[in-house]
This record gives structure tokens, sequence and C-alpha cells, in this order.
């Protein structure tokens, strides 16, 4: 069994403040790491999928980093608004086809 | 951008009863499809993998005669959750594959919260 964790497994912030939070995941047969925010009632929505090691992703005030070699990814929001309240999810593939995920992150951000 | 749809978004059955859960890609063909399973406080954990045209590849643990899996086409996918009993209740989303994006070929469906009385 594949151990993905993510934490913390609950933030709340004020809006404006920024935030990060972390996945850890197997070092070994990496193919790729997946950052997915979910609102409640819809379809996860695919952040950034992320294969190289050192690899930066940017996506407006949301970026990711990457390291392969110790097994942990970190996502990064800067200036949260109340519309970035979600849950952030990362999964790790391991070009079996499968995804395996973490726990999720589940971000509060107060108006 | 790829979408995949998936129905019904909630149900509620009686205990005994069975229920299927329809995933659809509309944008692409998805050779493959995931289903995953949600219990509260906890990761989405995979159930089963389905190929179009052959037999689903069910996880450890997980009944393959309780949790019937059908993927007869390239856009549909289909699980049924057969005489449900309480425990059964959970949240169940599906994923389909599209090989023609590589890594980037993950789209999910919104999910299905079941809830057997």
């Amino acid at each position: 069994i594949l151990n993905v964790e993510q934490s913390p497994q609950s933030l709340h912030v004020q809006e404006g403040d920024s935030t990060n939070f972390t996945c850890s995941f197997p070092s070994s047969n990496f193919y790729a790491l997946h950052w997915y925010r979910w609102e409640t009632a819809k379809s996860p929505e695919a952040l950034f999928v992320m294969t190289l090691n050192g690899d930066e992703k940017k996506k407006g005030r949301i970026s990711a980093t990457l390291n392969t070699k110790e097994g942990y990814s970190y996502l990064y929001i800067k200036g949260s608004q109340p519309e970035d309240s979600a849950t952030y999810l990362c999964a790790f593939n391991n070009a079996g086809n499968m995804l395996t995920f973490g726990g999720g992150t589940r971000l509060m951000v107060k108006p | 951008g790829a979408v995949v749809s998936q129905h019904p978004s909630w149900v509620i059955c009686k205990s005994g009863t069975s229920v299927k859960i329809e995933c659809r890609s509309l944008d692409f063909q998805a050779t493959t499809m995931f289903w995953y399973r949600q219990f509260p406080k906890q990761s989405l954990m995979l159930m089963a993998t389905s190929n179009e045209g052959s037999k689903a590849t069910y996880e450890q643990g997980v009944e393959k005669d309780k949790f019937l899996i059908n993927h007869a086409s390239l856009t549909l996918s289909t699980l049924t959750v057969t005489s449900a009993h309480p425990e059964d209740s959970s949240f169940y989303i599906c994923s389909a594959r599209d090989p023609g994006q590589g890594a980037d070929g993950y789209t999910f469906g919104s999910g299905t919260r079941l809830t057997v009385v």
C-alpha cells in the first residue's frame, strides 16, 4: 500500500494571508504528482501535474514545487481569497495507471 | 476541456436493493475508468479499474460480486452496488483517463452520495 500524506488536514486563514500545504509520497517508482482543487458538490479540478524533480509550476496565485528525491511537494497560495476555500488533494502516480490520493487539506478563507 | 458526467449526484435506497451509478466521458474516449470510494474524513480509495471491453480489476478487499462494474463503451462505465446495506453508504466518484493526454489525462466526475437506509 502506497503512503501519501497531506498536512495539515485543515487550515483556517484570513483573506489576504498566504499559506502552504504539504504532500509527502514514496520517493521510489515516481511518475507524476497531481494536485487537485475540490469544491463541495463539484468535480475535483486539476491544478498541476508535476513530473520532474525541482519542478515549479504556477497558476495565478497558486504555485507548487516538487522534490522527488525526498518525496514531497508543496502547494502555495498567495494572498488567499474566500473563493480559494476548498479541499486540496494531491495524488501520487507511479506509472501503474492508478492514482493514490492523500487525505486532502481543507482550506477555509475568512473574509 | 475534458468533462466527465456522473449520475446520480445523490441517491437514497432501501437496504437490499441495487443502485447503479453512471459515469460518462463527454468529449473524449476513455479507455480506462477508475472508481473510488470515500468514507468520512478519509482519502479517496481506489475500488477498481475498468478497461473498455474487458473485466474490471478490483483492489484488495473490494467484493467484485457486490460492486459490479461495466465498461461496455469508450464513453460509459457503470458501477452497480448490489444488495446494498447501510455500511455501503459512502461517496463514490469516478475518474476517466484520456490516454492522449499522458499524465494530464485524469478527469473526475462530481461524485455520488449513496445513503442506504
